[in-house]
């Protein structure tokens, strides 16, 4: 069974522009949340999306958002890029509740 | 407010040896619990977990244990093995809520 799989792995943009990351799932995972991990932080629950839906959001600007198709894949975009969204940005896909199995992350750097 | 804490940044343990993580939570509201592993540039693993209906679940080498009326839980890995060596982050969420809250996590090195 495939695991998480997150595009791109690495993206360098600079501040203002914006970008979209994808995320597909382990296949028959409804559930598709994101996280932000920074030095310091740990990780951070940006929101959650269940059968295309925003079932859960986290403490994050509108700059955030996302989208989930009727495949379950799942993007998210954060527009008018700050330095400060340098992250590590890890998307999980969960069967049901509890246990979330994460993809290997898209590291973005804002310069 | 920090809903789950782990207040131990860092720990060092002798190969052979136990490894206690240690994580407190405040919101009463989380039903289950669960550790992850995390290795620098990869996606956290899932290691454990543990209901709050359970006081102990345990999985090989690993243990968690919860404590409610604490509002603690600790993971116990014996014997720790240098591989172990990585980021330990507690995670915590309830009912068919999706999203977990974390801890900032406990870097774990395991010397030979």
């Amino acid at each position: 069974k495939a695991g998480v799989t997150q595009t791109p792995r690495y993206l360098i943009k600079t501040r203002g522009q914006q970008v979209t990351l994808s995320c597909s799932p382990i296949s028959g995972h409804r559930s598709v949340s994101w996280y932000q991990q920074t030095p310091g932080q740990g990780l951070q629950f940006l929101f959650e999306y269940f059968s295309e839906t925003q079932r859960n959001k986290g403490n994050f600007p509108g700059r955030f958002s996302g989208r989930q198709f009727s495949n379950s894949r799942s993007e998210m975009n954060v527009s008018t890029l700050e330095l400060g969204d340098s992250a590590l940005y890890l998307c999980a896909s969960s069967p049901l509740q509890g246990e979330a199995f994460f993809g290997q992350g898209t590291r973005l750097t804002v310069v | 407010d920090q809903q789950v804490k782990q207040n131990s940044p860092s720990l060092s343990v002798q190969e052979g040896r136990i490894s206690i993580l240690n994580c407190d939570y405040t919101n009463s509201m989380f039903d289950y619990f669960l550790w992850y592993k995390k290795y620098p540039a990869e996606g956290p693993t899932f290691l454990i977990s543990i209901s709050s209906i359970k006081d102990k679940n345990e999985d090989g080498r690993f243990t968690v244990f919860l404590n409610k009326s604490a509002k603690h839980l600790s993971l116990h890995i014996v014997p720790s093995q240098p591989g172990d060596s990585a980021v330990y982050f507690c995670a915590a969420g309830w009912g068919s809520q999706g999203n977990l809250i974390f801890g900032k996590g406990t870097k774990l090195s395991v010397k030979p």
